[in-house]
């Protein structure tokens, strides 16, 4: 079984619509994080959580929220979405404790579109 | 801040051909170094890493050394595959815990 998973793989929604992407992990990480990626632009890191009581904004958190309900899921939403919210996008665990030795792990990721 | 450049793609080369990707980084301190390849339809995953300088990072085939005197951890292999064929993530990651990515490079292998 995979060791990030993200749910769902595919989505498409309209304008104003409030969507929900989950992120579970096996690992037993307490750093994870979401990206999102857009041709030609790499990775952009949206929010990040260092434990269950330990949320941080991105460089790009405007129109996202997250929640942190265990260490092992961490969810991203779209309140009301709009159509540049299109994009792919990534959760990944990165380790726990002090060392930066850590890879990240990332799960297969989200293609949503907003119409 | 943190940064990491990245050569711009796509490179295109034939089956057998050598590769090399350059990757630059600026930092404070000593981060770790990292390569993620990313396969179509997939997440980025981890190719190979090095923590310290004059480390070599190996896996598959390809190999990066991390050198601090010219802050570079270029990417190389000698002789690639059609099934090399993906995106390329350098990445660097200090102590904050945050790595920053490079904007990747689409590597294209020809038969």
């Amino acid at each position: 079984d995979a060791d990030v998973t993200q749910t769902p793989r595919n989505r498409i929604t309209k304008t104003g619509k409030r969507i929900m992407l989950e992120c579970s992990q096996t690992k037993g990480h307490d750093r994870m994080y979401w990206y999102r990626q857009d041709p030609g632009l790499g990775l952009r890191l949206i929010y990040y959580s260092f434990d269950v009581k330990d949320i941080n904004k991105g460089e790009i958190s405007d129109g996202y929220s997250v929640s942190r309900q265990a260490q092992a899921k961490f969810s991203l939403s779209l309140e009301s979405a709009i159509p540049n919210q299109t994009a792919l996008y990534f959760c990944a665990t990165g380790g726990s404790g002090r060392s930066s030795y850590n890879e990240q792990f990332f799960g297969p990721g989200t293609r949503l579109t907003v119409l | 801040g943190d940064s990491v450049t990245q050569m711009e793609g796509p490179v295109t080369l034939s089956e057998e051909a050598f590769l090399t990707i350059n990757c630059t980084y600026t930092a404070t301190g000593y981060p770790s170094l990292f390569w993620y390849v990313q396969y179509p339809g997939e997440g980025l995953q981890l190719l190979l890493k090095a923590t310290k300088a004059d480390d070599k990072g190996s896996n598959k085939g390809f190999e990066a050394t991390y050198r601090k005197e010219t802050t570079s951890f270029h990417l190389e292999k000698g002789s690639v595959q059609v099934s090399d064929s993906a995106v390329y993530f350098c990445a660097s990651r200090g102590g904050s815990y945050i790595p920053t990515f490079g904007r990747g490079t689409s590597l294209i292998v020809h038969p």
